[in-house]
Parts: structure tokens; C-alpha cells; sequence
């Protein structure tokens, strides 16, 4: 079975400042994909940005990047030149080949962004 | 418009009751889902529908039933409402499913119902 870990709970990061969250999974596919949501107080889900297991480079949109390293697993989102808006809830999720896009979701880290 | 729309956004109810949430998607999307979030924000598949057709039932309890009348809607009904089923219930719609569809076709979310069950 799959499985998607966010090791982090919480985060502060200072505004303008960039900040890297983690998120390893468990796979034994080799088709998958890799998503990171964001959730704000509002409640509602916003895709951020996707990669997929056999993209060469790392994804990237706007102030977000995708840190992709496949031997170790792993698929950190970078937001570059954090804002106050960037507060919210970021969730990292799984696709794979066999399961339609169902996706699979860690459990979410908490970004802060102080002023 | 508002690509996949739920409704209630809200819903408060007693245990025991039966209530009913409704979900629509004007995407042309073939497959919907429900996924629950717990108050620890944990996201969970519930079901998914492939035109019509359920595809996912991940060990769901039999009181949650969901009903797809067309691949455009997909409603989630829940019996003898317990206060472990208080949570955000997200319906979510993508184009494809199956072998040979791309991973990275994302799922688009409604915005949630909270449900509380006093």
C-alpha cells in the first residue's frame, strides 16, 4: 500500500523568506504521481503543482517548485518569497497508475508566515 | 460558475438522523469522489464514481451511501448519523480513469460541508 508522510506539523517562516516543505512517500510503482494542495482557513483545496515519476526536471510554477529526488523518496514543495497569503495548510498527495487519480494524502503541514 | 459545487456548506444535525449531501460537477468530468476530513485535517478517500459507476469504496461504513444519477452529480447520503461522522466532507471530480490516463490529471475539489453531529 502507499503511503504519503509529512513530517513536519507546523512551520513559521518570516515574510519574503522561502521555505521548504517535506513530504516522503511509499511506493512500490513504478507509474505515480505527485501533488501539492493547498488549503487556506477558507477551507477550500487549490492545486499548486505537479510531478510525475518520470519527469526529468523538477516541476515548477510561479513561486513554487517541486524538490523532486526519487531514489530517496521524496517530493518537497519550495515557495520562494513567502507572503502573508501563503498561510494556510499544504497537503502533499499520491496518484499511481493502478488506482485511477485517486490520490492518496499525507497528513499536512501548517504554514505560518509572520510579517 | 462554480466548477464542482456542494451543498449544504453546513450542516448541524443530531445523531440518529438521516441527511443528504449533494454534489455537481459542469466539468464534463467522468469520475466523482468523496473524501473526509477529520478535525486532525487528515483526507481520506470515501467512493469514487466512474461515469455512474462505483470504482473505490474504501471500507466505508454501510450507513454512507452514495447515489451518482448522472456523471455530472453525485450525492452522498448518510443513515443513523453518529457523532464519529462530524467532519468536512469534499466532493472532488477529475476527467479520467483507467489504464493509460495521465497521473497528473488533478482533482478539482468543491469547497466542503462541515458536518456536526450534537
Amino acid at each position: 500500500a502507499q503511503k504519503i508522510t509529512q513530517t513536519q506539523p507546523g512551520m513559521f517562516v518570516q515574510e519574503k523568506e522561502a521555505v521548504t516543505l517535506d513530504c516522503t512517500y511509499d511506493t512500490s510503482d513504478p507509474s505515480y504521481g505527485l501533488f501539492w494542495y493547498k488549503q487556506p482557513s477558507s477551507g477550500e483545496m487549490i492545486f499548486l503543482i505537479y510531478q510525475g515519476s518520470y519527469d526529468q526536471q523538477n516541476a515548477t510554477e510561479g513561486r513554487y517548485s517541486l524538490n523532486f529526488q526519487k531514489a530517496r523518496k521524496s517530493a518537497n514543495l519550495v515557495i520562494s518569497a513567502s507572503q502573508l497569503g501563503d498561510s494556510a495548510m499544504y497537503f502533499c498527495a499520491m496518484s499511481r497508475a493502478e488506482a485511477g487519480n485517486m490520490l492518496t494524502f499525507g497528513g499536512g503541514t501548517r504554514l505560518m508566515v509572520k510579517p | 460558475d462554480t466548477a464542482v459545487s456542494q451543498t449544504p456548506k453546513y450542516l448541524v444535525t443530531q445523531m440518529g438522523n438521516d441527511k443528504s449531501i449533494k454534489c455537481e460537477q459542469n466539468l464534463g468530468h467522468d469520475t466523482m469522489y468523496w473524501y473526509k476530513q477529520d478535525s486532525k485535517k487528515f483526507l481520506k478517500i470515501m467512493f469514487s464514481y466512474n461515469n455512474k459507476e462505483l470504482i473505490i469504496n474504501e471500507t466505508v461504513p454501510n450507513r454512507f451511501s452514495p447515489k451518482s444519477p448522472d456523471k455530472a452529480h453525485l450525492n452522498l447520503h448518510i443513515n443513523s448519523l453518529e457523532l464519529g461522522d462530524s467532519a468536512v466532507y469534499f466532493c472532488a471530480s477529475s476527467q479520467w480513469w483507467g489504464a493509460g490516463k495521465p497521473l497528473g490529471e488533478k482533482l478539482f475539489f468543491g469547497s466542503g460541508t462541515q458536518l456536526s453531529v450534537l
